[in-house]
């Protein structure tokens, strides 16, 4: 079985703040795949980055960075300086062999980001 | 712009209509999905086409019908349904096998409203 944990329903904070999502997953499998989505208001998932679990490089793009961590099972996300334009749901997800690769999501994490 | 189209974007059908939910892909794709996101709930996989053959059907109502005539178009054949069905409908496709870690796109949702 395999589970995707985000313990954060809302976060909310002032626009330039830096704002870090948590995400904590479980799988037997040794090879999956992590992926974090945005969901803005207008309902599109968004994928933003995939990381595959031999990887364990951090990872920056624009003020997005991702720190994965096999030891602890997270794959956290942060915002740098948030914009307004960031405010959406952030859903962490798992794909792994053994639930036949298709997606485990997270609850999800609300965003919010006030001018 | 999204590789993954979905039309129409906002329906609105009374519970004895019959409509339908149309998906295409430009992604090349060998995989299409349909995923239900209701209010407070997390996101539900309710079909899943690889090579257009049906490969997963999670228990859903019968009153949900999906066809996938060729790899890059999905449908959601939609009759007699109930006000509870009214969520965001998604439509997603991957490439199954290959380097692309089975990262799965989705589209920008159909948001369906049953009076």
């Amino acid at each position: 079985a395999q589970k995707v944990t985000q313990a954060q329903t809302e976060i909310s904070v002032v626009e330039k703040e830096d704002v870090t999502l948590d995400c904590v997953y479980e799988t037997r499998d040794t090879t999956y795949y992590l992926f974090w989505y945005k969901q803005p208001p207008s309902g599109e998932l968004v994928f933003l980055i995939r990381r595959n679990s031999f990887d364990e490089q951090n990872e920056i793009s624009g003020r997005y960075s991702w720190n994965f961590q096999k030891s602890t099972s997270s794959f956290n996300f942060t915002i740098t300086a948030s914009q307004v334009v960031d405010s959406a749901v952030y859903f962490c997800a798992l794909i792994a062999r053994s639930n036949d690769y298709k997606l485990s999501f997270g609850a999800g994490t609300t965003v919010t980001v006030r001018a | 712009e999204t590789g993954v189209t979905q039309t129409p974007r906002h329906l609105v059908m009374g519970m004895t209509n019959k409509k339908s939910l149309k998906c295409e892909q430009h992604l090349g794709h060998n995989a299409m999905y349909w995923y239900k996101q209701s209010a407070k709930k997390p996101l539900e996989l309710m079909f899943v086409y690889s090579l257009e053959e049906r490969v997963e059907n999670n228990s859903v109502p019968s009153r949900f019908s999906p066809e996938c005539p060729n790899s890059s178009h999905l449908f959601l054949h939609l009759h007699t349904l109930q006000p509870e069905d009214s969520a965001l409908y998604l439509c997603a496709s991957s490439q199954v096998g290959g380097s692309s870690g089975n990262t799965i796109y989705f589209g920008e949702g159909s948001w369906l409203t049953v009076v």
